[in-house]
Order: C-alpha cells, then sequence, then structure tokens
C-alpha cells in the first residue's frame, strides 16, 4: 500500500478556508484516496473519497492532480468545531488493510 | 439505524484476564474490522471479516483472536491480557459494493491492563 505523508499539525482562524496536503507518491493505479476526521473519544468518520480531479460533497472538496501523488482536502469556512485529527488514507479496492498514518491535528482558532 | 455499537466502554483487566470485546452493526454491511489506536497514534488493524465465517489478519494480530458466526456480529476476545494491550479499540463496518467503500465506526472501547 502506498504510504502517506501529511502535516503534524496545522492551526487556522475561524471563517478561512483550510487546506491539509497529503502526499502518497507510490500510489498505484487502482488506488483511492479516502480523508477521515476524528474528534477526540470517538471513532474515525469519513469525509471524502476519490480517485482523480475534484469531488465535492456537502463538507468537503478533494482535489488530485493528474498525477495522483498528491491530494488535498479543502473545508471552506471552518469553525471551532472541525478542531479534530484527519487522516488521509490510500488503498485499493481489493485490500481490506487500511493503514492510518498519524494524521494532521488540525487546531480552529477564535 | 443504531449503526455501530461496541460494549464495553471502559474496561479495566488485570494481567493474565481474559475477556471479550463486543462489537455489532445493524446496516447490513459485510465487512467488518477491529482496530486499536494508542496514544497519539493513528489506527491499527487487528482482524478484519469478509463476510460470516470468514476473517483474516491485520497487521497486528498477536494476542488477539475473533469470530464472525454472524452478518451482525464481531467480537474480539483477548486470551491473557498484558499491559501492551491498553489502548483505545474500535470496531468498524463497511458494505464494499456499488463503488462506496466506507468504513463506519463504533463509539470504540478504552482498555487499560494492569
Amino acid at each position: 500500500l502506498a504510504k502517506t505523508t501529511q502535516p503534524i499539525s496545522m492551526d487556522s482562524y475561524e471563517g478561512q478556508e483550510v487546506n491539509i496536503t497529503c502526499s502518497h507518491n507510490n500510489i498505484a493505479t487502482n488506488d483511492y484516496i479516502t480523508w477521515y476526521q476524528q474528534f477526540p473519544s470517538q471513532g474515525p468518520r469519513f469525509i471524502i473519497q476519490g480517485y482523480k480531479t475534484k469531488v465535492t460533497n456537502e463538507v468537503a472538496s478533494l482535489f488530485i492532480p493528474a498525477d495522483r501523488k498528491s491530494s488535498t482536502l479543502s473545508l471552506p469556512r471552518v469553525s471551532l468545531s472541525d478542531t479534530a485529527v484527519y487522516y488521509c488514507l490510500v488503498s485499493n479496492f481489493g485490500n481490506e488493510k487500511l493503514t492510518f498514518g498519524t494524521g494532521t491535528r488540525l487546531t480552529i482558532i477564535p | 439505524n443504531a449503526g455501530v455499537t461496541q460494549t464495553p466502554k471502559f474496561r479495566i483487566l488485570k494481567i493474565g484476564q481474559s475477556m471479550t470485546l463486543q462489537c455489532a452493526q445493524d446496516m447490513n454491511h459485510n465487512y467488518m474490522y477491529w482496530y486499536r489506536q494508542d496514544p497519539g497514534m493513528g489506527l491499527k488493524l487487528i482482524y478484519y471479516s469478509v463476510g460470516a465465517g470468514i476473517t483474516d489478519k491485520g497487521e497486528v494480530p498477536n494476542g488477539y483472536n475473533v469470530s464472525r458466526s454472524t452478518t451482525e456480529d464481531f467480537p474480539l476476545r483477548l486470551e491473557l491480557a498484558a499491559p501492551s494491550q491498553t489502548s483505545v479499540y474500535f470496531c468498524a463496518s463497511s458494505y464494499r459494493a456499488g463503488g462506496d467503500y466506507t468504513q463506519y465506526f463504533g463509539p470504540g472501547t478504552r482498555l487499560t491492563v494492569l
């Protein structure tokens, strides 16, 4: 499975757009990219998933360049409730063994 | 739907004791997973199941056992508890069909082994 690298922590002010980038240089052709959010004392929660280009849902956007060696999670107009750890995962459609790295700890400042 | 439920929420064990962590889902998902999360770390896969009667090892299976006799339940068994098994345990399930590979997680069980 492709190894992922993402910043350990980020701070942002309320109301700003936050972009968290994940590097996955050895992503394979049949790998897809998923982002999860985890609040303290809770299980991770699915945010968004994509294979290429751009995916948008009601909470976030995911940008994946043509070479797919990185991806960027974009959170529009963050609030204090977006303070959490965000995990980028790369896995393929036939492999169950997801690997969660240490994630990015996002802190939103009032 | 209750989603994924886990019991107990907290447990303290003595070294050498045994226990079973319960996990149930009511979404008719075929895939179920057990993870552990140590403080400040990401989740590590212990075991997973692709359907009733079928289980396989994940990244860190030593010291644990699982069984899957029904679609709904996926218990995790610790036979001889050790301090290294102090962690938060998460159960998850997914459907994995039609392009949806989302995993739905339970609230976790916090286990301390003393």
